[in-house]
């Protein structure tokens, strides 16, 4: 069955230092992947899409990598900053209608 | 635009009691989804609509019904109550890429749902 496995335990470090989050998947072969951003108490916000053609994909201090060999993305916050403090999902979707299977999330704390 | 409203934001519910869950976008997305997030968990997906009058079950869409009369509306029927629907539901809508939109899913702030 399709499995997607992000950071097993929550993340934290220094604010300034680089967070890198790992999203792991078996059984898929997605059409694109995407990073989400959740808040307590909120729905997810969009952060970055990135296509399985896509190596990488950058904005500001975020980047993500895709590797279809390797069946992974990476995400990497840049000079974090304790606002950046939040769970961050990943989702891949096939070509089916769109539809999105989510990981469980991985809880980032960036302490000052 | 006020992008995807949910309502009610929080319900409790007896145990074999019904409601809906109500979930609009003004966005005129084609695409809307259903998923409940339980607590440390990532989203489930319920049900999802790929346009008006179109509907198919996701991974989870046991106890639950859903319509879409209009693109704007999709609501969510949950029928005959049990503990394990304590969750919290969330309504998302999206353009497909393929029609010249992003793929890209918007959610609404969700309804906190317990059952008792």
């Amino acid at each position: 069955s399709q499995k997607i496995e992000q950071n097993s335990e929550a993340l934290n470090i220094q604010e300034g230092k680089t967070a890198t989050l790992t999203c792991n998947y078996t059984n898929y072969s997605p059409a694109y992947l995407q990073w989400y951003r959740q808040d307590p108490g909120r729905g997810p916000v969009f952060l970055l899409l990135i296509r399985e053609n896509e190596k990488e994909k950058r904005k500001e201090r975020l980047k993500v990598t895709f590797d279809t060999t390797l069946k992974q993305s990476l995400f990497h916050i840049t000079a974090s900053q304790p606002a950046d403090s939040a769970t961050y999902l990943c989702a891949l979707a096939n070509t089916n209608a769109g539809k999105s299977t989510f990981g469980d999330g991985t809880t980032l704390t960036v302490k000052p | 635009n006020a992008g995807v409203t949910q309502t009610p934001k929080f319900r409790i519910l007896k145990i074999g009691q019904s409601m809906t869950l109500q979930c609009t976008q003004d966005m005129n997305h084609n695409y809307m989804y259903w998923y409940r997030q339980d607590p440390g968990m990532g989203l489930k997906l319920i049900y999802y609509s790929v346009g008006a009058g179109i509907t198919d079950k996701g991974e989870v869409p046991n106890g639950y019904n859903v319509s879409r009369s209009t693109t704007e509306d999709f609501p969510l029927r949950l029928e005959l109550a049990a503990p394990s629907q304590t969750s919290v539901y969330f309504c998302a809508s999206s353009y497909p890429r393929g029609r010249g939109g992003s793929d890209t899913q918007y959610f609404g702030p969700g309804t906190r749902l317990t059952v008792l």
